[in-house]
């Protein structure tokens, strides 16, 4: 069990351009969750998917993020012309379903100029 | 939707003495999980303590314990023999055991004085 990974761990582009971070999840766990963090809040959630399967969107998901998990195993977040206000930690997490605790990886903090 | 509100930006301690951190939520379910998450500055949310709703008993897992007053929807976390590692922000959360989404509290930024 290496726990939750997530790449890059720092991400600077510039307003417009596109990005795209990845989470692997650990092994065995069939959910994984996709939070934001903006500095002084707690993470906010974005959407999650049991396997391969996305279940469940927030409205803070535009439609300039698309997240994908394509196997059931990693996944893969993109963010499409970047905004300055999506600067944020974007934080992965994972869970077995049914187990009510989340395992979360160490962030990816993104900063567009 | 459910909504947790931790009312206490920042707190201190002194090394080897105990500090309680409050957390209140709101949630019209009657089964929910209430947790206790701490971010080092490593980043990584690390599970502290959890409380399942049904059990009137509060949780406790070594130096880490709970306050769980179910009618006035008010968690709180006593850290007791402070250590320079319990340094952290510690987020309050909370889940319906129906529900898929955790929310979390803003935070409290625990410092520890040596």
């Amino acid at each position: 069990d290496t726990g939750v990974s997530q790449d890059p761990r720092h991400k600077i582009t510039k307003r417009g351009q596109n990005v795209t971070f990845r989470c692997d999840p650990i092994s065995e766990h069939n959910r994984l969750y996709w939070y934001r963090q903006t500095l002084g809040q707690g993470p906010e959630f974005l959407t999650y998917f049991q396997n391969e399967a996305q279940l469940e969107k927030s409205r803070l998901l535009s439609d300039r993020f698309s997240a994908e998990r394509p196997k059931g195993s990693f996944s893969t977040l993109e963010i499409q012309r970047t905004e300055q206000g999506d600067s944020a930690m974007y934080l992965c997490a994972s869970s077995l379903m049914g187990a009510k605790k989340l395992f979360f990886g160490s962030g990816t903090q993104l900063s567009v100029l | 939707a459910q909504t947790v509100t931790q009312s206490q930006p920042e707190m201190s301690v002194q090394e080897a003495e105990t500090v309680t951190l409050s957390c209140t939520y709101d949630t019209s379910e009657s089964d929910y999980y209430l947790f206790w998450y701490k971010q080092p500055p490593s980043r990584q949310m690390i599970l502290v303590i959890r409380q399942e709703a049904y059990k009137q008993q509060n949780a406790t897992e070594n130096r880490f314990s709970v306050n769980f007053q179910k009618a006035a929807k008010s968690f709180s976390l006593k850290i007791s023999d402070s250590q320079l590692g319990d340094a952290a922000m510690y987020f309050c959360a909370s889940l319906s055991n129906t529900g898929n989404q955790f929310y979390f509290g803003t935070g409290t930024s625990l410092t520890v004085i040596p």
